[in-house]
């Protein structure tokens, strides 16, 4: 089984403070590392899909970046809101199927 | 649009009753479809997925089966549930498009939260 780790566990941040989070997962047969946003009584959705080493993507304020030589994602929040209070899970494509090894997610709280 | 419905929502079973969870997905067609779990304090594990009718694959040995009778429908069964089926299951599809599948993002159901007892 291939593990993806996912470090903090959980962060608190203020709001308007920038942060980050990492995502480090088997650097062997690497095919795509995704990033996916979970608010609290709604459906997983996607962020990003990165599948180059040196990737970077961005969606308004939340950015990623991928080296999948040494196994590791970053994500950024930068001017954190309220409203980007959710658990943040990265997973890793294992094959062409398109099958996902998640990570236990980071948990984002956004205070006011 | 494409949509992708799950339920029941919430679900309390006895031990040793049976399980049917049913998902379906709208507005696609030959979508690669997935049952994942999330157990107390664990990341979403996937349990089955299939890439089209009467195929299914398991990923881990388990309590559960699953079936896809029809090009967008995916069920999660058990004979009888254990205390450890308890936990937040997920349906979710991906495009069937051979050179977008590595990187199809995938589109996940409202969960279902069962619970044995």
């Amino acid at each position: 089984i291939l593990n993806v780790e996912q470090s903090p566990q959980s962060l608190h941040v203020q709001e308007g403070d920038s942060t980050n989070f990492t995502c480090s997962f088997p650097s062997s047969n690497f095919y795509a590392l995704h990033w996916y946003r979970w608010e609290t009584a709604k459906s997983p959705e996607a962020l990003f899909v990165m599948t180059l080493n040196g990737d970077e993507k961005k969606k308004g304020r939340i950015s990623a970046t991928l080296n999948t030589k040494e196994g590791y994602s970053y994500l950024y929040i930068k001017g954190s809101q309220p409203e980007d209070s959710a658990t943040y899970l990265c997973a890793f494509t294992t094959d062409s199927w398109g099958k996902l090894q998640f990570g236990a997610g980071t948990q984002v709280v956004v205070t006011p | 649009s494409q949509t992708i419905h799950q339920w029941p929502a919430t679900l309390v079973q006895p031990v040793g009753s049976p399980l049917s969870l049913e998902c379906t997905v709208e507005g696609t067609s030959n979508p690669n479809l997935y049952w994942y779990r999330q157990a107390a304090g664990r990341g979403l594990q996937l349990l089955f997925y299939s890439v089209g009718i009467g195929q299914i694959s398991s990923e881990v040995p388990q309590n559960l089966s699953a079936s896809r009778p029809q090009d967008r429908q995916f069920i999660l069964s058990s004979k009888k549930l254990l205390l450890s089926d308890s936990g937040f299951y997920l349906c979710a599809w991906t495009p069937m498009v051979l050179t977008d599948r590595v990187w199809a993002e995938a589109f996940f159901g409202q969960g279902t939260r069962l619970t044995v007892v």
